[in-house]
């Protein structure tokens, strides 16, 4: 079965970076788009990004666009979000998701989550 | 960017009850619309996506409708684990993402 575990989380100050992992495993990995998703504590999901399947394109919330990115390694079943330049509004709970067969934008698979917190 | 909001904030109902949860996109999307349901210290779970279409395994009682701006997921019976919180989301293939609802918590009465 589809399984995603996200590692990672941790307590940072403000400015400094971090960087996500996801590891994936019951699916073909390099054939599928991977997302990440977040949700700040006692709030909505926001969408963060996501990464082509081959790696070729990426796309970002405006809220991230040029402080995250998102790379993989098929090789290696892993999908990342580097995070710099990080804002105490970037404290959230960070999900990995797969979208399901012929879909890039719905996400059926959601891994449990990492915190981050960005605080003083 | 298209705003998706949802309505009621809160909706506070019986077990056996119908729910009705509404959500507006600021312009059409087309069919483009999926439901999630969040259980509290739980990732979402996917019920609905392209508004109608239910995914395997979720109960019948969870439906979906609607095209362009209006959309709805109604639970036609209230079940004691239906109580959550409950987001819609729509897709843009142009430039590629996906914006969230802000959610609709069904609480029990």
């Amino acid at each position: 079965q589809v399984l995603l575990v996200e590692s990672g989380g941790g307590v940072v100050q403000p400015g400094g970076s971090l960087r996500l992992s996801c590891a994936a495993s019951g699916f073909t990995f390099s054939s599928y788009a991977l997302h990440w998703v977040r949700q700040a504590p006692g709030k909505g999901l926001e969408w963060v990004g996501f990464i082509r399947y081959d790696g070729s394109n990426k796309y970002y919330a405006d809220s991230v666009k040029g402080r995250f990115t998102i790379s993989r390694d098929n090789s290696k079943n892993m999908l990342y979000l580097q995070m710099n330049s990080l804002r105490t509004e970037d404290t959230a709970v960070y999900y990995c998701a797969k979208p399901p067969d012929g879909q890039w934008l719905v996400l059926s698979y959601w891994g449990q989550g990492t915190l981050v917190t960005v605080s003083s | 960017e298209i705003v998706l909001t949802q309505s009621p904030a809160t909706l506070s109902l019986s077990p056996g009850e119908r729910a009705t949860l509404s959500c507006r996109a600021s312009q059409s999307i087309s069919n483009y619309l999926a439901w999630y349901q969040q259980k509290p210290g739980q990732a979402p779970r996917l019920l609905i996506y392209d508004a109608s279409n239910r995914v395997t395994g979720i109960p019948a009682r969870f439906s979906g409708s609607g095209s362009g701006t209006d959309f709805t997921l109604t639970i036609s019976s209230l079940e004691p684990e239906d109580f959550a919180v409950y987001y819609c989301q729509q897709r843009s293939n142009w430039p590629p993402g996906v914006t969230f609802g802000g959610g609709t918590k069904v609480e029990i009465k």
